[in-house]
């Protein structure tokens, strides 16, 4: 599996915006971005994936590099509820799209 | 509300036993995936079934194994416990088309003493 960075931790403002990077300098061209969160004792939740493209979605963005080796999530107006782990995973549709997860950035939002 | 269900919620059974998880995907994913979570492994992949078959594996050990059924759902069986399988096992499922999400259930937390 291709292999994502993400920095173990991120502190953000209550109602500021957060940037969440992730770098995949080794994603190949049938690679998917997802991106996951997982809240204190849940499962994780779905947040948002792109191929090549920037998207959006009522939950967040998701900023693509221009050589996919790296992305941006954002989050455009942090509350409280979105203090969890985030998880960048690349999806190798030739892998059956099995998702692996890594040890994620761990967001904590500050009132 | 994912619409994922698992069954139960929390189990705690004795080392050497075996236990069987339950889950329930969204009405007409035909993908099912199974994860361990514990403190110090994170979020490890086991399995991937799609329609009844076994479609990935991942980190799973002999002692542990699982099936999709007709009615798509899925168990996991986990026998001869050891102290070290306590965790966190979720279920996922995904329609299984292209780069769809994956929705997860909210969990069964065993607990072996």
């Amino acid at each position: 599996d291709a292999k994502t960075t993400q920095p173990n931790s991120m502190e953000s403002n209550e109602e500021e915006p957060v940037h969440l990077p992730c770098n995949h300098s080794t994603i190949s061209g049938t690679d998917y971005i997802h991106w996951y969160r997982q809240l204190p004792s849940q499962g994780p939740e779905y947040v948002i994936h792109g191929l090549t493209s920037n998207v959006n979605n009522r939950m967040a963005s998701l900023a693509i590099a221009e050589d996919r080796k790296s992305s941006t999530l954002i989050l455009h107006r942090a509350t409280l509820r979105d203090a969890a782990v985030y998880y960048c995973i690349l999806r190798d549709l030739e892998e059956y799209e099995k998702l692996t997860f890594g040890t994620g950035t761990r967001l904590t939002i500050i009132p | 509300d994912s619409g994922v269900t698992q069954t139960p919620k929390h189990l705690i059974t004795a080392t050497g036993q075996r236990v069987t998880l339950r889950c329930s995907p969204r009405s007409g994913d035909l993908s099912v995936y199974w994860y361990q979570q514990s403190l110090d492994q994170g979020l490890q992949f086991l399995i991937q079934y799609y329609n009844g078959e076994e479609r990935a594996k991942g980190n799973i050990l002999e002692r542990f194994s699982a099936q999709q059924f007709p009615d798509l759902h899925s168990e996991l069986n986990l026998s001869s416990l050891e102290l070290g399988d306590s965790a966190l096992y979720f279920c996922a499922s995904s329609t299984g088309q292209g780069a769809a999400e994956a929705f997860f259930g909210q969990g069964t937390r065993l607990t072996v003493v």
